[in-house]
């Protein structure tokens, strides 16, 4: 069994801030785990993703995310928020064996960027 | 890039009638579907998992009567919401697996808001 617990259902900063968004697995097998943004209205593009290997993963858009096993703590990181990276974030969680390589996605953070 | 057309983009139709959503891998083959539903600010909820050539194995709560499947090329999934009625009104999004590119290969189509009235 796996589920994926994103802490923060809204995330707010400021134009030029550090971006973290929250994601916490819970998974009986190895999991690969994942990062997706959805716009309004649109299907899921995929940011990043870790399998195995290095555990500082490095995605698109200037997205990073850094596998914790200790922690079982998958965080997406940005350095710096721009306007065009608000909307949903979602973290996900598939089985590295077995599952049907069915994707677990957590409820979701709506990242606003201020001014 | 892996490319899934997800269409209508959005539909309204009456209560009683029934609706057919496709979705298509435009440049790969999909040997695996998935269909979601995503209600306003919530996640994406896995209804159901198609398979090339078989049958689809649903998630635990769907009624796979009432949501009917169909995977018959490599390249097209239907999804037939029958019987429409308005708790069925949703945000449908589907995701076609090219397991040539591993774990970067599920790619999800734009989605298609169902508007049951």
């Amino acid at each position: 069994a796996q589920s994926v617990t994103q802490l923060g259902s809204h995330v707010s900063v400021s134009e030029g801030a550090l971006v973290l968004l929250r994601c916490n697995y819970s998974s009986s097998v190895p999991p690969y785990l994942f990062w997706y943004v959805q716009y309004p209205n649109q299907g899921l593009q995929l940011l990043l993703k870790y399998t195995t290997g290095a555990t500082l993963v490095k995605g698109i858009n200037g997205f990073e995310a850094e596998f914790k096993k200790s922690e079982t703590s998958f965080h997406l990181t940005k350095p710096s928020a721009h306007m065009s990276d608000a909307a949903e974030y979602f973290c996900a969680v598939s089985p590295f064996t077995g599952g049907g390589n069915k994707l677990t996605f957590g409820t979701g953070t709506q990242l606003k960027v201020e001014l | 890039g892996a490319v899934v057309s997800q269409h209508p983009s959005w539909v309204i139709c009456k209560s009683g009638t029934s609706v057919k959503i496709e979705c298509r891998s435009l440049d790969f083959q999909a040997t695996t579907m998935f269909w979601y539903r995503q209600f306003p600010k919530q996640s994406l909820m896995l209804m159901a998992t198609s398979n090339e050539g078989s049958k689809a194995t649903y998630e635990q709560g769907v009624e796979k009567d009432k949501f009917l499947i169909n995977h018959a090329s490599l390249t097209l999934s239907t999804l037939t919401v029958t019987s429409a009625h308005p708790e069925d009104s949703s945000f449908y999004i589907c995701s076609a697996r090219d397991q040539s590119r591993g774990l970067k290969g599920y790619t999800f189509g734009s989605g298609t808001r169902l508007t049951v009235v």
